[in-house]
């Protein structure tokens, strides 16, 4: 059973809005949560994190959000901009790593 | 420069010939994994490894083996790879203090036949 989720596979943003990405996770165990960017015939990179016992990571234009008592994540881009087109992952981790299934971002200029 | 690396890139093979896919990072990382790529099944850990000769099942491990005698290689063994196997691998290390960044290599598409 998957014990990260994204439910939506795909979102469309227009340049310069805000772009949110959602992750639900199911084991309140974990540690650790992360988002990976990931383009086409490259391995995903690292994008930001957030430990468990915080609720906010800021780093620059990304912030996470996290809500343990809803087992949910959010990443907030903004602005957004036509490179940020690319599919994110959101991964939980204890020893083990879990990722979601992706959500393809699509930033219009 | 800083990387992860992984041989051969793209590999078609046929099912029951033992195979195996190189990883090796330069970073001097401790945690190494393997994972695989599917469509709408994101990214599943096959195997994990905290440190040399330390070894773990992931989500997904059978069919998979690997070893680690060495901190910089994690070699993926497919002793007789099976079609449900074509996908596309990833191998990924990260410092000890692994809750952060983990660093992939560029991936190996394996297509078994």
């Amino acid at each position: 059973d998957q014990q990260v989720k994204q439910n939506s596979p795909s979102l469309s943003v227009q340049e310069g809005r805000i772009s949110i990405l959602n992750c639900d996770y199911t084991n309140s165990m974990f540690d650790y949560f992360l988002w990976y960017k990931k383009y086409p015939a490259e391995g995903p990179t690292f994008l930001i994190s957030i430990s468990s016992i915080k609720d906010k990571n800021e780093d620059g234009r990304f912030t996470v959000f996290l809500n343990k008592s809803a087992k949910h994540l959010s990443l907030h881009i903004v602005p957004s901009q036509p490179g940020d087109s690319a599919v994110y992952f959101c991964a939980a981790t204890g020893n083990q790593f879990y990722f979601g299934t992706g959500t393809s971002l699509t930033v219009i200029p | 420069e800083a990387q992860v690396t992984q041989n051969p890139r793209y590999l078609i093979t046929v099912t029951g010939k033992k195979l195996t896919v190189t990883c090796s990072q330069n970073m001097n990382h401790e945690y190494m994994s393997w994972y695989r790529q599917d469509p709408g099944l994101g990214l599943r850990q096959i195997y994990y490894s905290m440190n040399v000769e330390v070894t773990d099942k992931g989500d997904v491990p059978e069919g998979y083996k690997v070893s680690r005698k060495e901190k910089r290689n994690f070699p993926l063994i497919l002793e007789s790879p099976s079609p449900n196997q074509t996908s596309l691998y990833f191998c990924a290390s990260t410092s000890s203090d692994f809750y952060n960044e983990q660093f992939f290599g560029p991936g190996t598409r394996l297509t078994v036949l």
